[in-house]
């Protein structure tokens, strides 16, 4: 069974950091594309990030130079370190598998039931 | 940045097909997926690669595509099909994730 659970969320000053991780069993982290998705309380889903099998990585504008995606594969892990944070970047942030298409492109097939981040002084 | 542009709500009656539509300028070159959220929790994907159904979702809902248009329809919708949905895409480069805004679907 695929299972991506979310932890390290919680309450954070502006201009602090962060880190989210998100353990995942059921496939290994370092053969699959793995990403962010993030959504702010009452607005739509907004892709953050995504780090692909062969380690490139790629941000979202609002996020790049801020936060940076990394995988532990021993533990089977995905990270999201998160700095100079800001009010706008309270959301739940969701782990995710983003499946490679064809098309030159990737999609989300299995999502964490997400962990929360405020930012708030 | 790349946009997905969607309308923020559509209503329809019971029964009643519902047609939720996607415009973007990379859409001819890349797939568009549909994803289905209810109340907070996480999204589930209804449509892949335009027009596929994933194993599990009612053969009510279809995807279509054309041009810079994707759309997505929900044909007999139920109260049950009451969510946000979200389309998504890539920019042209592929590397890049963009979801639409979201529409609101109201059944009732």
């Amino acid at each position: 069974e695929v299972q991506l659970v979310e932890t390290g969320g919680g309450l954070i000053q502006p201009g602090e950091s962060l880190r989210l991780s998100c353990a995942v069993s059921g496939f290994t982290v370092s053969s699959n594309y793995m990403s962010w998705v993030r959504q702010a309380p009452g607005k739509g889903l907004e892709w953050v990030s995504v780090i692909y099998s062969g380690d490139s990585t790629f941000y979202a504008d609002s996020v790049k130079g801020r936060f940076t995606i990394s995988r532990d594969n021993y533990t089977n892990t995905l990270y999201l370190q998160m700095n100079t944070l800001r009010a706008e970047d309270t959301a739940v942030y969701y782990c995710t598998r983003a499946r490679g298409s064809a098309g030159a492109m990737y999609y989300f097939d299995f999502w964490g039931q997400g962990t929360l981040v405020a930012v708030s002084s | 940045s790349y946009e997905l542009t969607q309308a923020p709500s559509v209503s329809v009656s019971p029964g009643q097909t519902a047609m939720i539509t996607c415009s973007g300028d990379a859409l001819p070159k890349k797939y568009a997926y549909w994803y289905q959220q209810k109340s907070r929790q996480a999204p589930v994907l209804v449509i892949y690669e335009d027009t596929k159904r994933p194993s599990g979702i009612p053969e009510r809902f279809s995807g279509s595509s054309s041009g810079t248009m994707a759309t997505l329809t929900i044909s007999g919708a139920q109260v049950e099909d009451e969510a946000h949905y979200y389309c998504y895409s890539t920019d042209s480069s592929g590397n890049h994730g963009v979801f639409g805004r979201g529409t609101e679907l109201t059944v009732l």
